[in-house]
């Protein structure tokens, strides 16, 4: 099984400002890497797959960067709506489909 | 629009057990694998159950949390997945998701996840 780990756990970051946030695989997962938004009641939302490439109807400031082990997601200038937890998950090696513990993304 | 909606969550003692359904609109059901995942309260998201769509021979997957109590179907001609969850525990309290698979075959057959339901609350408790 594909450990996923994430950090941090709680990012505190200004609107307008950037975010980043990491995800790291315990063995290579190629480029099969998905990133989601959730926020508490909602259906998690993805937001970039392929380590890469964002999703339907995902705005330009989330990208994602990354292939093996080592993952991130950058979120650039802040929005009210972004303040959310966001999850890893790698579909390389499966099952069982794995993620990340998450981080919750806070407004300072 | 793509639309999944749970249904059939509640309060249940341990042991007993309980069916999920899953309905599925905006987009043809049966040529799409389906999944549930769970998250426990204060937890992460957690895999729990996948079955293929039936052109990919409709068999299924599960976690070792779940396997041998919990068993995933579908019923295409009502777009609805169903997860029967039997000898229910404490642990399994959690809001359940359901969401539809994305299949690629790029470099061997690979399924991510990118339509997801709101969950249904399970509570199992005495």
């Amino acid at each position: 099984e594909t450990v996923m780990t994430q950090s941090p756990a709680t990012l505190s970051v200004s609107p307008g400002e950037r975010a980043t946030l990491s995800c790291r695989a315990s063995q290579s997962v190629t480029n099969n890497l998905a990133w989601y938004q959730h926020k508490a009641g909602q259906a998690p939302r993805l937001l970039i797959y392929g380590a890469s490439t964002r999703a339907t109807g995902i705005p330009a400031r989330f990208s994602g960067s990354g292939s093996g082990t080592e993952f991130t997601l950058s979120i650039s200038s802040l929005q009210s709506e972004d303040f959310a937890v966001y999850y890893c998950q790698q579909y390389n090696d499966w099952p069982p489909w794995t993620f990340g513990q998450g981080t919750k993304l806070e407004i300072k | 629009e793509v639309q999944l909606v749970e249904s059939g969550g509640g309060l249940v003692t341990p042991g007993r057990s309980l069916r999920l359904s899953c309905i599925g609109s905006g987009f043809t059901f049966g040529d799409y694998a389906m999944s549930w995942f769970r998250q426990a309260p204060g937890k992460g998201l957690e895999w729990i159950s996948f079955i293929r769509s039936k052109a990919h021979t409709g068999t299924t997957e599960y976690a070792a949390s779940v396997k041998g109590r919990f068993t995933i179907s579908r019923d295409d001609s009502k777009s609805i997945a169903y997860l029967q969850m039997n000898s229910l525990k404490a642990e399994d309290t959690a809001v359940y998701f359901c969401s539809r698979a994305l299949r690629t075959a790029v470099a061997g057959v690979k399924y991510y996840f990118d339509y997801w339901g709101q969950g249904t609350r399970v509570t199992v408790s005495s």
